[in-house]
């Protein structure tokens, strides 16, 4: 089975800030990695994903993550949070085979200026 | 090219009754996936359809039921309503549903079960 974990479901940074939102996930078989962003009274729209190749996943809006398997983790980072990056973020697993998403309880970030 | 929509978008039901929930993939994609969201519990998966079969189905009970039409519209069924049925209700879609293919998700349908 499949799991994921967020580290703090709510994180603060000041506006120019390094972003860090961590994901740590346990699975039997080299997994599918994605991160999503909700906006309020919106849907899921995916940052960035990771299937295989390199480990340094670029995405969009300035964010990026890393997989690191010995870790079991792929954390995602942006340089200098923006106001507009205020959202909740959910990393989400999926593996070979099955389309199904296995998602975190999600990391609620608050941009302060 | 139009993104997933959720018909509709608010509802307001009581206890006891049942609700269809509507959704429009992406025009070319032929799997849809449903995922129930709330406080307590989070994302959770549904099920999912794939050129009109149910190909993977969550731990959910058998109150929750779908179905996929040839146009690969999809709709969901919620029958006899418990309080705990409140939740927003998420459709996403994807090309074939393989597992590295992004999924696309609707606003959602926000149930609310008095």
């Amino acid at each position: 089975a499949q799991s994921v974990t967020q580290l703090g479901s709510h994180v603060s940074v000041s506006e120019g800030a390094l972003v860090l939102l961590r994901c740590n996930y346990s699975s039997s078989v080299p997994p599918y990695l994605f991160w999503y962003v909700q906006y309020p009274n919106q849907g899921l729209q995916l940052l960035l994903k990771y299937t295989t190749g390199a480990t340094l996943v670029k995405g969009i809006n300035g964010f990026e993550a890393e997989f690191k398997k010995s870790e079991t983790s792929f954390h995602l980072t942006k340089p200098s949070a923006h106001m507009s990056d205020a959202a909740e973020y959910f990393c989400a697993v999926s593996r070979s085979g099955y389309s199904t998403l296995t998602f975190g309880k999600g990391t609620m970030l608050l941009v302060s200026p | 090219k139009a993104g997933v929509t959720q018909t509709p978008r608010y509802l307001i039901k009581t206890r006891g009754q049942q609700v269809t929930l509507s959704c429009s993939p992406i025009s070319g994609h032929r799997s849809v996936s449903w995922y129930q969201q709330t406080p307590g519990q989070g994302l959770q998966f549904l099920f999912e359809y794939f050129s009109e079969t149910q190909r993977n189905k969550g731990n959910f009970p058998g109150r929750f039921s779908g179905r996929q039409f040839s146009n690969s519209r999809s709709e969901m069924n919620v029958s006899t309503l418990e309080l705990g049925d409140s939740a927003l209700y998420l459709c996403a879609s994807s090309s074939i549903g393989g597992p590295s293919d992004e999924q696309f998700f609707g606003p959602g349908t926000r149930l609310t079960v008095l």
